[in-house]
């Protein structure tokens, strides 16, 4: 079983600031099956990357993912009020299916 | 327009049952692997069950297995999950997710909540 690791918890930023969230899994993961959503407060999750680096649809380019093997970041560059929210990576893996979230890490601004 | 609308969340008491129901549309149903995916209160995002395309795969995290069955009626665009023998920290909100075919969830449902509490 993958276990996803997120770090930090907590990030606090000033607006306009850059951000990087770190996802770090037990054994080495697909980059075709790695993604990260954000779920803001009483909101539904959004899918924001997927395949480490793909852009969801709508999703803005100040958004970026990046990372191979056990090693993966989203990365913010430039923090707006409306990215107030958790972010979580999540894996599959093919053989057994298994589905894992990381604990998700929370951006806030200072 | 995919639209997932869940259905069915509520009261139930520890040891009883719950079936939640997803009503899927904007897409082709029987193409895409479907997921129950739930949050707890101060809690993360943890997966539940997956279900293939054609209902003939399932897979469940092992905090449910052997008492959750996620099943599919593909005539309906309805994807289901029956709750049995619920403890108290199955309380969650109950998201239904379309697979993007890489194992990840695309599109979600608003949510149904579940209050496990005697």
């Amino acid at each position: 079983e993958i276990v996803l690791t997120q770090s930090p918890g907590t990030l606090s930023l000033s607006l306009g600031e850059g951000a990087t969230l770190s996802c770090r899994a037990s054994q080495s993961v697909s980059t075709s099956h790695l993604a990260w959503y954000q779920q803001k407060p009483g909101q539904t999750p959004r899918l924001l990357i997927y395949g480490t680096s793909s852009r969801a649809t709508g999703i803005p380019d100040r958004f970026s993912g990046s990372g191979s093997g056990t090693d993966f970041t989203l990365t913010i560059s430039g923090v707006e009020p409306e990215d107030i929210a958790v972010y979580y990576c999540q894996q599959y893996g093919a053989s057994p299916p298994t589905w894992a979230f990381g604990q998700g890490t929370k951006v806030e601004i200072k | 327009e995919v639209q997932l609308l869940e259905s069915g969340g509520g009261l139930v008491q520890p040891g009883g049952s719950r079936r939640l129901s997803c009503a899927a549309s904007g897409f082709t149903f029987t193409t895409y692997s479907m997921s129950w995916v739930r949050k707890a209160p101060w809690k993360g995002l943890e997966w539940v069950a997956a279900i293939s395309g054609s209902g003939d795969r399932t897979n469940y995290a092992d905090s449910v297995k052997g008492r959750f069955t996620i099943s599919r009626d593909n005539s309906k665009n309805t994807l289901s999950l029956q709750m049995n023998s619920v403890r108290d920290d199955d309380t969650a909100v109950y998201y239904c997710a379309k697979d993007n075919s890489y194992g990840n969830f695309e599109s979600w449902g608003q949510g149904t909540l579940v209050t496990v509490s005697s």
